[in-house]
């Protein structure tokens, strides 16, 4: 199975911060990696696909960029509303694997 | 509105069986190839298994491989998880979850809200 690695696992950010998740794959995956966000009590949300397609209704603070790999996710200025976790997710092959999630905390 | 409604999620005993249901509207079910995914309380996301739209293609994860068994019945738009021979490692909620209708292996775009399953004794 192909292995996915977030980092860094816990992130303490204040309101209007840029943030970064790193998301690597143990093997190359093309573009075919999706993001989820998940707030506590919920079902994930995808945010983007194909590494950098952002879903329609997603906020345009959030993108998504990457290929092979080495992917990220960013958040310019930080709201409220993302303190969540995230997930990353390849589909290259059936057995879909998603990395252990980032939290990201009010600092 | 795109809706997974997950049923027959509870308790049983290591060794047992529980069989899940999910109910899927606003959409047609016919073109998508649907998925179980799980999430251990307070921990990440396992895939668990996927069945495509017309009930052809199916895969497990290694985890649940022979004791569980997708199924579907398109004619009532519904997905179904048979898990047998239950262990402790199980204990999760489990998602209905939806593929994009462009076939092939893809990412999810709708989830259900959840259920969970308990195995204890």
């Amino acid at each position: 199975d192909i292995q996915m690695t977030q980092s860094p696992s816990t992130l303490s950010a204040s309101v209007g911060d840029r943030v970064t998740i790193t998301c690597r794959a143990s093997e190359t995956i093309s573009n075919w990696l999706a993001w989820y966000q998940q707030k506590p009590g919920k079902p994930p949300r995808l945010l983007i696909y194909r590494a950098s397609t952002l879903v329609s209704g997603v906020p345009s603070r959030f993108s998504g960029s990457g290929s092979g790999t080495e992917f990220t996710l960013t958040i310019t200025s930080l709201q409220p509303d993302d303190f969540a976790s995230y997930y990353c997710q390849q589909y290259d092959n059936y057995s879909r694997t998603f990395g252990q999630g980032t939290k990201v905390e009010i600092k | 509105e795109v809706k997974l409604v997950e049923s027959g999620g509870g308790l049983v005993k290591p060794g047992g069986s529980l069989r899940l249901s999910c109910a899927a509207s606003g959409f047609n079910f016919n073109n998508h190839n649907m998925n179980w995914v799980r999430q251990a309380p307070g921990k990440g996301l396992e895939w668990v298994s996927s069945i495509s739209s017309s009930g052809t293609y199916i895969f497990y994860a290694d985890s649940v491989k022979g004791r569980f068994t997708i199924s579907r019945d398109n004619a009532r738009d519904s997905l179904s998880l048979q898990m047998n021979s239950l262990r402790a490692e199980d204990t999760a909620f489990y998602y209905c979850v939806r593929e994009p209708d462009y076939g092939g292996t893809d990412y999810f775009d709708y989830w259900g809200q959840g259920i969970l399953v308990t195995v204890s004794s």
